[in-house]
């Protein structure tokens, strides 16, 4: 089945650091790959989606693009500020189950410190 | 903007208990998820239910039921609620149809059963 494999957490980084959080993923078919953020005592938010092979998605400085060759959609970001500090969740949508059924992974903490 | 709520923050029952969660959405939306949030194991699919009366296991249905009797309204029912429920439970909705696969969520209800 579907399953989605994010590099393991916690993340602690400084202010203006560099981030990256790796996610791969095994899907049969072409999925739509979602990055969700979930800032402390909320739900979740969608952050950036990308659609098909060599899309980039982004949004609030972040960035991804979908790797169909490596099955990789990493999350990066310039520069990180304090209000970052949330977990982030790499996600696939495969087109061809019910309802759009997403598979997440299992989430990395990231603590940006100022 | 989309708004999904759920009836409680924080919830505190017994085991053996019946326990009700309740998710409103205000957009519409054909498709509705409950999933749960545990540590190191990321969002993992109860139910979902893609038009009223319809309804679908995901990956662990198992002392879990549902109920869709309004577009609006999902709700999800621990029969007789365990300590392994202790959890985070977070319900989405989705558009439906092909146009999108974006899941809007409710800020969470945190359950712990004694």
């Amino acid at each position: 089945g579907d399953s989605v494999t994010q590099m393991e957490g916690p993340v602690t980084l400084s202010e203006e650091a560099f981030l990256t959080i790796n996610c791969t993923y095994t899907a049969t078919g072409y999925p739509s790959l979602f990055w969700y953020v979930q800032y402390p005592g909320e739900g979740l938010q969608l952050l950036l989606k990308a659609t098909k092979a060599d899309d980039k998605g982004s949004n609030k400085g972040f960035e991804a693009t979908y790797r169909k060759e490596t099955t990789s959609f990493h999350l990066e970001k310039g520069s990180v500020q304090v209000s970052d500090s949330a977990v982030y969740f790499c996600a696939l949508s495969d087109h061809r189950r019910s309802a759009r059924q997403l598979t997440f992974g299992s989430g990395t903490q990231l603590t940006v410190l100022p | 903007d989309v708004k999904v709520t759920q009836s409680s923050r924080y919830l505190v029952k017994r085991t053996g208990e019946k326990v009700f969660l309740e998710c409103v959405q205000d957009m519409d939306h054909e498709n509705m998820f409950w999933y749960r949030q545990d540590p190191g194991l990321g969002l993992r699919l109860i139910y979902f239910s893609y038009d009223v009366k319809m309804k679908e296991k995901g990956d662990i249905p198992e002392g879990y039921s549902v109920s869709r009797e309004k577009k609006e309204r999902f709700s999800l029912i621990l029969e007789s609620a365990s300590t392994n429920q202790t959890s985070m439970y977070l319900c989405a909705s989705s558009l439906g149809g092909l146009s999108t696969d974006t899941q809007y969520f409710g800020p969470g209800t945190r359950l712990t059963v004694l």
